[in-house]
């Protein structure tokens, strides 16, 4: 079983719509979950953390995380053809606060 | 803003060579990764570093080294390069935490081609 796994995708949603990404991780003990974005050729770009049950909004995007289910996901309300990108989750190894596992990423495809 | 440089963004080099790919970060941070990214299999940590002159291995060290230095620097060494570590190589740094780790900063990646 790999640490974290994502839907690779690709995930269609219409411009406006809200794209719903989600993630889920094997080690209980992980305590710092990040999203991230990665346009086509380029390296990824961190967009949100989240530590503590429940939810983080930052603008448009909103990170959920549910520790009890092992489960994190991110919200992209209104969502824009400059969200297209892939959707990479990381989350961090439970004895080493700063070493991170990485989903493979979901591809996300917003059509106008 | 934190800036990571990685000294070349595309690289050929022949089977065998000893290949060598330089990070550089600004921000004076303690943590510094080398990652891969592969098709399918995401991103994969081959090595990392908490100080000067600490390393670690990650995931998939085998047929890599590192080096650091000096705390702003930290290189790849591939020893004998194959056609199998044809791949995209990122460098990352991060702030030191104790909890609640601070995210990553990624350079803008090497894209190397062993032929």
């Amino acid at each position: 079983q790999k640490e974290v796994e994502q839907n690779s995708g690709p995930l269609s949603v219409p411009e406006g719509a809200i794209a719903s990404l989600n993630c889920t991780y094997s080690d209980r003990g992980s305590q710092s979950f990040f999203w991230y974005r990665q346009y086509s050729g380029k390296s990824p770009e961190l967009i949100m953390s989240i530590y503590s049950n429940g939810d983080k909004e930052d603008g448009r995007f909103t990170a959920q995380l549910n520790k009890a289910s092992q489960y994190v996901s991110l919200l992209i309300r209104d969502s824009q053809p400059s969200d297209s990108a892939t959707y990479l989750c990381a989350v961090n190894a439970p004895n080493n606060f700063n070493k991170f596992y990485f989903g493979s990423g979901t591809k996300l495809n917003v059509k106008p | 803003d934190v800036k990571v440089t990685q000294s070349s963004r595309y690289l050929v080099k022949r089977t065998g060579e000893k290949v060598f790919l330089e990070c550089v970060q600004d921000m004076d941070h303690e943590n510094m990764f080398w990652y891969r990214q592969d098709p399918g299999l995401g991103l994969r940590l081959i090595y990392f570093s908490y100080d000067v002159k600490m390393k670690e291995k990650g995931d998939i060290p085998e047929g890599y080294s590192v080096s650091r230095e000096k705390k702003e620097r930290f290189s790849l060494i591939l020893e004998s390069a194959s056609t199998n570590q044809t791949s995209m190589y990122l460098c990352a740094s991060s702030q030191l935490r104790g909890q609640g780790a601070y995210g990553y900063t990624f350079g803008s990646g090497t894209r190397l081609t062993v032929v």
